[in-house]
């Protein structure tokens, strides 16, 4: 099982729509969560932090289930810009190894005029 | 300004010969990470380096190898070993221990001719 895992997509919406994307992660000692947006041949960039009690930036709200290993993205009122590949993220705690960043495969995104 | 910088941007290789990527850093953090991309997938971690002198191989490490002797530069050697290399490959630095963004580089695309 992958320690990160996403619906590839692609989820096809129009501009408008609210769209969801979800992410699961196997490692129960798993310490900081991400999502992250990469732009077609771009690198990533960070798009927020997922904290327990949930966060809002503007039209983005990113939620964290400790206890169901999952973490959830949702945009409302999706602009043509917001289509890009979404990525979740995660830090684990592994023995010494408090810094090891695993990325999941991403959820792509288009939106549709 | 203070940023991560790869070069180069795209590389040709001969099969059988060995590669090196480079990516230093002036943000003054301690951890940095190897992925590499291939189309329409995720990121798979190489290799994550903690602080200097010291590195943890990541999900794929095989065929690469890589050295932290300062704590600005962290680079990538892909070896023949390597039997599929030709990807994107990209790097990243972040701040030790807090919860805090991985910065990236703009990425090497390595094709193998």
């Amino acid at each position: 099982r992958k320690e990160v895992e996403q619906d590839p997509g692609p989820f096809n919406v129009p501009e408008g729509a609210t769209v969801a994307f979800n992410c699961t992660y196997s490692n129960s000692a798993s310490q900081s969560f991400f999502w992250y947006r990469q732009d077609c041949r771009k690198e990533p960039k960070l798009l927020m932090s997922v904290y327990s009690s949930g966060n809002e930036d503007g039209r983005f709200t990113a939620q964290l289930n400790r206890a169901s290993q999952y973490i959830s993205l949702l945009i409302r009122d999706s602009k043509l810009s917001d289509s890009a590949t979404y990525l979740c993220v995660v830090r684990l705690l592994a023995g010494g190894a408090t810094n090891k960043l695993i990325f999941g495969t991403g959820t792509l995104l288009a939106v549709q005029p | 300004d203070g940023g991560i910088t790869q070069s180069p941007k795209y590389l040709f290789r001969k099969e059988g010969q060995n590669v090196t990527l480079s990516c230093e850093q002036n943000l003054n953090h301690d951890a940095m990470y190897w992925y590499r991309q291939d189309p329409g997938q995720g990121l798979r971690l190489i290799y994550y380096s903690q602080i200097v002198n010291d590195f943890q191989k990541g999900d794929i490490a095989e065929g690469y190898s890589v050295s932290r002797e300062k704590k600005e530069s962290f680079p990538l050697t892909v070896t023949s070993a390597q039997k599929n290399p030709t990807a994107f490959y990209l790097c990243a630095s972040r701040i030790r221990g807090f919860d805090t963004e991985a910065f990236f580089g703009q990425g090497t695309r390595l094709t193998v001719v």
